[in-house]
């Protein structure tokens, strides 16, 4: 399955945080999804074959990596109060429309 | 741009109860409707989904959801519920194209009491 790590993490505002992820073996697609307390996950964006394939509303301060060995990584820079939430990521053999995105069960940050 | 509205925020109900979780979307394009379930601590799971033909899919654990197009809906129902499928409950689309981004809903919090 999808796994992440870590499982939670707390940062202080302006602070660098790198969030891992390890999709299903053979999925060559990897999403990443934010969760805000009790709202619904938000995309933030899709890896296909380690290039981006996609993005969601968010600013470039969210960056990402994939790596050709399932593994992929995402970065926020300059943490902000608003960025704590539960941070999904998504594997999918094809990330297309008609896929099922298999996620990981998730890292949760807190900004302080 | 898509919006999925999931009507009621949370959902309880008692044990054996028949249960209906609301979903409706707006799209100006084809869409694809999925449902995800996420247990306490726990990554979603996808529950069920439509991709096209029949419009009533199920699931393996009791549940069943129709796709409506007129009414630009997508409800999820049980006829009878066990305290095991309290959850959060996801509606979520994807347009009929080749990113697989999904929109989600907010969400519904099934709690079933015994």
């Amino acid at each position: 399955g999808v796994t992440q790590s870590p499982t939670h993490l707390i940062k202080t505002r302006g602070q660098q945080v790198t969030l891992r992820c390890s999709s299903q073996s053979g999925h060559n697609t990897v999403s990443w999804y934010q969760q805000a307390l009790g709202q619904g996950p938000q995309f933030i964006f899709q890896y296909y074959r380690e290039e981006e394939n996609g993005r969601g509303n968010f600013p470039p301060r969210f960056s990402g990596l994939q790596f050709p060995n399932d593994s992929s990584e995402l970065n926020v820079n300059a943490l902000e109060l608003d960025d704590s939430a539960l941070y999904l990521c998504a594997s999918s053999p094809s990330g297309g429309s008609t896929d099922t995105q298999y996620f990981g069960p998730g890292t949760r940050l807190t900004v302080l | 741009a898509q919006s999925v509205t999931q009507l009621d925020s949370q959902v309880p109900v008692f044990e054996e109860a028949p249960v209906e979780l609301r979903c409706n979307y707006s799209s100006s394009v084809s869409v694809y409707l999925f449902w995800y379930v996420q247990y306490p601590n726990q990554g979603l799971q996808l529950l069920l989904k439509y991709l096209s033909g029949s419009t009533l899919v199920k699931s393996i654990n009791g549940f069943e959801a129709e796709f409506n197009k007129s009414q630009t809906s997508f409800h999820l129902r049980k006829p009878s519920v066990h305290i095991s499928d309290t959850a959060e409950y996801f509606c979520a689309v994807t347009r009929g194209s080749t990113l697989g981004r999904l929109y989600f809903g907010r969400g519904t919090q099934l709690t079933v009491w015994p």
